[in-house]
């Protein structure tokens, strides 16, 4: 069974540039989360998935970032305009509903220069 | 910003050598997770736990969810070089808390 897909594995821009994530979660996983990792700390939560709907995105920054599942499978995080303290991976993960383990992809390395 | 503190920050071992893991919080959580991860990898599920008091192992590999439901600790016994990694803890109440990493090396 594949696991969590993540693309792209590595993305380099400069800053102001938009830059697009995206996250197919394990078949049948319903609930998905994005997750920030910034160098020597661990993951923390940028928004959470329950099908379509985003259900906590509180420590989502909205005036930057956006994110979407419209069919509830695949999504896509967005950063626009992006800036140099966005450099981190973003990580995707998903769960067999919200009390289920999580599993995640291998992220997503961004460098903003 | 975090609220698990997970400790040590970072280990080195010789190879053989059994090693101890902890992490607490002043919040109390339902459910324990501990993850590994390689560099350049996401994190890579080790143990779920799911009741105070809980001892499950996978291999050489021990953890517990503490009994006051706020701590959890991991234990790897008989080191060897592939565990080397960064190891977090995560705790659920209402969503997936992390822990800031042990970074555990492996001394051959």
């Amino acid at each position: 069974e594949a696991g969590v897909v993540q693309s792209p594995r590595y993305k380099i821009i400069e800053k102001k540039q938009p830059v697009a994530f995206w996250c197919n979660p394990i078949s049948g996983h319903n609930t998905l989360y994005w997750y920030l990792q910034n160098l020597g700390q661990g993951p923390e939560l940028l928004i959470r998935y329950e099908n379509e709907e985003a259900v906590d995105d509180s420590q989502l920054p909205k005036d930057r970032f956006s994110a979407e599942r419209l069919k509830g499978v695949d999504s896509t995080l967005k950063i626009q305009p992006a800036e140099l303290g966005d450099s981190a991976v973003y990580l995707c993960a998903s769960s067999l509903g919200w009390a289920g383990e999580l599993f995640f992809g291998e992220g997503s390395r961004l460098t903003v220069l | 910003g975090q609220q698990l503190n997970q400790s040590p920050q970072s280990m080195f071992i010789q190879e053989g050598e059994d090693v101890s893991m902890n992490c607490t919080s002043s919040s109390i959580f339902n459910t324990w997770l501990w993850y590994k991860q390689d560099p350049g990898e996401g994190p890579v599920l080790l143990i779920a736990l799911y009741k105070a008091g809980e001892l499950t192992s996978n291999g050489r590999l021990t953890a517990q969810f503490g009994i006051t439901r706020k701590d959890s600790f991991l234990n790897i016994s008989a080191s060897i070089p592939s565990d080397v990694g960064i190891y977090f803890c995560a705790g659920r109440v209402n969503d997936m808390r992390f822990g800031a990493g042990t970074r555990l090396t492996v001394k051959p």
